[in-house]
């Protein structure tokens, strides 16, 4: 009953290291996202996936890539972090376009990121 | 472009009274989705409740129910006999059916007093 997975939970990071954070979903969804949450604007999309070897860009893809290699697995990474990364960010998951009930995304519980 | 508002930073009740969380948005489609979100402390997204834009009839949830003015571009949430377990961020949120892009308004703190 795990849902949505990220890890890791926490995070703290110097100006130019990488870093790649884990999404992982055991609900057989074929839509993957990736949003960061900053204080006073919501939830901004960052890159999502429709499916398994698919990515695209959402509102703010700079500095950040991913990738889907497996359908349940969705990983993002920054090569070269900045302090305006610095942000909680948000993995969600949905089924599909077919039908009403399938388009609920599932959120994992956040990753905060401190880039000093 | 699609956009979500929420023009209350903060909003605050009484336990066991109602409370309406405000909500417009901007769009040219006829048919799309919106969503009322919780933020709880923990940071986890919990839906709330959904409308279809081609149904009429508001959506209700046990205690939330939601007032959609599809001419207005309204979406509001109402959370009656408000618990204390209800204080959180809300996030108003729309998709269009095309994509399954979610695009949130900024949020509004709910705080309940006992």
């Amino acid at each position: 009953n795990a849902g949505v997975t990220q890890t890791p939970k926490f995070r703290v990071l110097k100006t130019g290291q990488s870093m790649t954070l884990l999404c992982a979903q055991d609900m057989n969804h074929e839509y993957m996202y990736w949003y960061r949450q900053d204080p006073g604007m919501g939830l901004r999309l960052i890159h999502y996936s429709v499916g398994e070897g698919t990515t695209a860009k959402g509102e703010v893809p700079d500095g950040y890539n991913v990738s889907r290699l497996k359908k349940q697995n969705f990983l993002l990474g920054l090569e070269s972090a900045a302090p305006s990364q610095t942000s909680v960010y948000f993995c969600a998951s949905s089924y599909d376009l077919a039908g009403i009930a399938k388009n609920i995304q599932y959120f994992g519980a956040g990753t905060r990121l401190s880039v000093l | 472009a699609q956009t979500v508002t929420q023009s209350q930073p903060e909003m605050s009740v009484q336990e066991a009274e109602t409370v309406t969380l405000s909500c417009t948005y901007d769009t040219s489609e006829s048919d799309y989705y919106l969503f009322w979100y919780k933020q709880p402390p923990s940071r986890q997204m919990i839906l709330v409740i959904r409308q279809e834009a081609y149904k009429q009839q508001n959506a209700t949830e046990n205690r939330f129910s939601v007032n959609f003015q599809k001419a207005a571009k309204s979406f509001s949430l109402k959370i009656s006999d408000s618990q204390l377990g209800d204080a959180a961020m809300y996030f108003c949120a729309y998709r269009t059916p095309n994509t399954d892009k979610l695009i949130f308004g900024t949020g509004t703190r709910l705080q309940v007093f006992p």
